[in-house]
């Protein structure tokens, strides 16, 4: 059975500043993909960023980048440069490639509060 | 532009009435997912779909079933609600099984009394 792992329920940083939220997952999938999503207090869900496991580069998306060791099973999201916009919920999730696994599946979670 | 809605976005009902809770995505996409969110869980999966007459169970399925007719429509019902179905519904959906991001919508806040 796959599983993502948010060991983080808070996280703080001052505005400028570097922040890495972990991930850990678990999957007997060969092949796979991970992604993060940021929930502002609004509620909605922003997609912002995606690592496949044969990728043979760490993904990065502007200020974010993903940290991935697969041997670690590790998929951490760095933000460069936090901004009090970047206060919100952060969502790591995984989907497997077969029939049974393509929904995504998430862990529970991380708050991140940015000040000034 | 294309885009998934969900309605009602609050809705208070009483324990053992029968609630659903629309999806509609007009970006014709085969496969569509039902979530819920509670503080502590994350979001877990409820019911999924990966095109028409197609319904498959997620992690916490029970008392809650979906239905597929068109692409477009996936609604959610709870046939007799529950205290424990307190929650925050998501709807999201997604191209196909190889390409990788869900589009969700603004999400459902149910509230059973």
């Amino acid at each position: 059975a796959q599983k993502i792992t948010q060991t983080q329920p808070g996280m703080f940083v001052q505005e400028k500043e570097a922040v890495t939220l972990d991930c850990t997952y678990d999957t007997s999938d060969p092949s796979y993909g991970l992604f993060w999503y940021k929930q502002p207090s609004s509620g909605e869900m922003i997609f912002l960023i995606y690592q496949g496991s044969y990728d043979q580069q760490n993904a990065t998306e502007g200020r974010y980048s993903l940290n991935f060791q697969k041997a670690r099973k590790s998929a951490n999201l760095v933000i460069s440069a936090s901004q009090l916009g970047d206060s919100a919920m952060y969502f790591c999730a995984m989907r497997g490639f077969n029939q049974a696994g393509t929904a995504l599946i998430f862990g529970k979670g991380t708050t991140l509060s940015v000040s000034s | 532009d294309a885009e998934i809605t969900q309605s009602p976005r609050h809705k208070i009902t009483e324990t053992g009435r029968q609630v659903t809770l629309a999806c509609h995505q007009t970006w014709n996409h085969n496969n569509m997912f039902w979530y819920r969110q509670d503080l502590g869980h994350g979001l877990r999966l409820i019911h999924y779909s990966y095109g028409v007459q197609d319904t498959n169970k997620g992690e916490v399925s029970d008392g809650y079933s979906v239905s597929r007719s068109n692409t477009e429509d996936l609604p959610l019902t709870l046939e007799s609600a529950a205290s424990s179905q307190t929650s925050v519904y998501f709807c999201a959906s997604r191209q196909g099984e190889n390409t990788g991001e869900l589009f969700f919508g603004e999400g459902s806040r149910l509230t059973v009394l």
